[in-house]
């Protein structure tokens, strides 16, 4: 079974800009979790999706926004992009929403804002 | 704070010794889980266990749960170096996972 794939691997954006990330959870799973970590620190929880619809949300400024499509596929956007956006951004999918099961984690999307 | 504390910050012990990593939370919880992040397979779940239970192993891990005393422990037993990585624990808090700032193991050969 395919892991977590998660795209692009790496990506240099400018102050002021906007992206997208895209991450493929395993097939079968219907929860996705999106992720922020800087150096040093543990995961921040951004958003979690299941079944197309937000479920839970952290602390994080409307600027980061996500969605889920019907195959579960999920895509996290950050607009208007701030020096301190830099960080790794990791998703994670599991099999049911909330943290009941254990989570499968992609490799992440390493975010430098300029 | 919800979340899970960590203890000790970072932890550095010889090959073959046993590593006890501690967690501490002062929220209820349905499942607490472990997680360990190292350069080479990025962020992987190690072992759950829930609120019902008290103690779980898996292969060289060995996890405790109080509830009572809202703390769990993750002991590695006979190190490898493949060991060093930082180890997360995770708590399951109705429907939102809070983590916690993680422990730095090294294992020195």
């Amino acid at each position: 079974k395919a892991g977590v794939t998660q795209t692009p691997r790496y990506l240099i954006k400018t102050r002021g800009q906007q992206v997208t990330l895209s991450c493929s959870p395993i097939s079968g799973h219907r929860s996705v979790s999106w992720y922020q970590q800087t150096p040093g620190q543990g995961l921040q929880f951004l958003f979690e999706y299941f079944s197309e619809t937000q479920r839970n949300k952290g602390n994080f400024p409307g600027r980061f926004s996500g969605r889920q499509f019907s195959n579960s596929r999920s895509e996290m956007n950050v607009s208007t992009l701030e020096l301190g956006d830099s960080a790794l951004y990791l998703c994670a999918s599991s099999l049911n929403q909330g943290g009941t099961y254990e989570q499968y984690f992609g490799p992440g999307t390493r975010l430098t804002v300029t | 704070s919800q979340q899970g504390e960590e203890d000790p910050q970072a932890l550095s012990i010889q090959e073959g010794e046993n590593a006890t990593m501690n967690c501490s939370y002062k929220t209820s919880i349905n499942n607490l889980q472990w997680y360990r992040q190292n350069s080479g397979r990025g962020l992987v779940h190690l072992i759950l266990i829930r609120s019902n239970e008290r103690e779980k192993h898996s292969g060289r891990l060995r996890v405790t749960l109080d509830t009572s005393k809202k703390s769990s422990s993750l002991l590695i037993t006979a190190s490898r170096a493949a060991d060093t990585a930082s180890y997360f624990c995770v708590l399951k808090s109705n429907y939102q996972l809070i983590w916690g700032a993680g422990t730095k193991l090294i294992i020195k050969p």
